[in-house]
């Protein structure tokens, strides 16, 4: 399966603790996005790599968030003194050039902070 | 601001009969709409999308209507089967900007009863 990855599935945490989530995307997909998806509401846009360039933050990225997408390959997303407002579902989606709605979702990283 | 609405939280058909999703949007900028589905513990699968240079889409038993006038979309399932039961996300994106992020609905359940 090439699928987008996503790593760990579930993650529990206590307040105040850093954790870092993986995304591996469809190989060949030069494009990366990051959403989070709390309870009863749909996927919230985060940011935005093409290649390991940053191109777009949401300003939902506080300073306590830091993506990175090191040779452009796969992608990490940490959240610094995690807070219980932070549990929430991650997605990351891949898509390449030349297929602009063509969105592939990982199967997210659940976080709970306890 | 929710600029993409979904005013339905669920939806309960029987099996055959036919399935109607209904969206709102307000950013005349969006040009795009897509749907997704997704189940329990997975990320959103891409179902059907179109542009807004159309007013229908139909992809076997899946048609999206687009009334750019009204700002609004729906779409429709015929006939419902039990497996189409899942949360279904409206969303939308603008193609003028270089990034694509995509602007969720809140989602709406469907059940598909035998």
């Amino acid at each position: 399966d090439t699928g987008v990855s996503q790593d760990p599935r579930h993650k529990i945490t206590k307040r105040g603790q850093n954790v870092t989530f993986r995304c591996d995307p469809i190989s060949e997909h030069n494009r990366l996005y990051w959403y989070r998806q709390t309870l009863g509401q749909g996927p919230e846009f985060l940011t935005y790599f093409q290649n390991e360039a940053q191109l777009e933050k949401s300003r939902l990225l506080s300073d306590r968030f830091s993506a990175e997408r090191p040779k452009g390959s796969f992608s990490t997303l940490e959240i610094q003194r995690t807070e219980q407002g932070d549990s929430a579902m991650y997605l990351c989606a891949s898509r390449g050039a030349g297929t602009e709605h063509g969105y592939t979702f990982g199967s997210g990283t659940r976080l709970t902070v306890v | 601001d929710q600029q993409v609405k979904q005013n339905s939280p669920s939806l309960s058909v029987q099996e055959g009969r036919i399935s109607i999703l209904n969206c709102d949007y307000t950013n005349s900028m969006f040009d795009y709409f897509l749907w997704y589905k997704k189940y329990p513990a997975e990320g959103p699968t891409f179902l059907i999308s179109i542009s807004s240079i159309k007013d229908k889409n139909e992809d076997g038993r899946f048609t999206v209507f687009l009334n750019k006038s009204a700002k609004h979309l729906s779409l429709h399932i015929v006939p419902s089967q039990p497996g189409d039961s899942a949360v279904y996300f409206c969303a939308a994106s603008d193609s003028g900007g270089s990034n694509y992020k995509l602007t969720f609905g809140k989602g709406t359940l469907l059940t598909v009863n035998p």
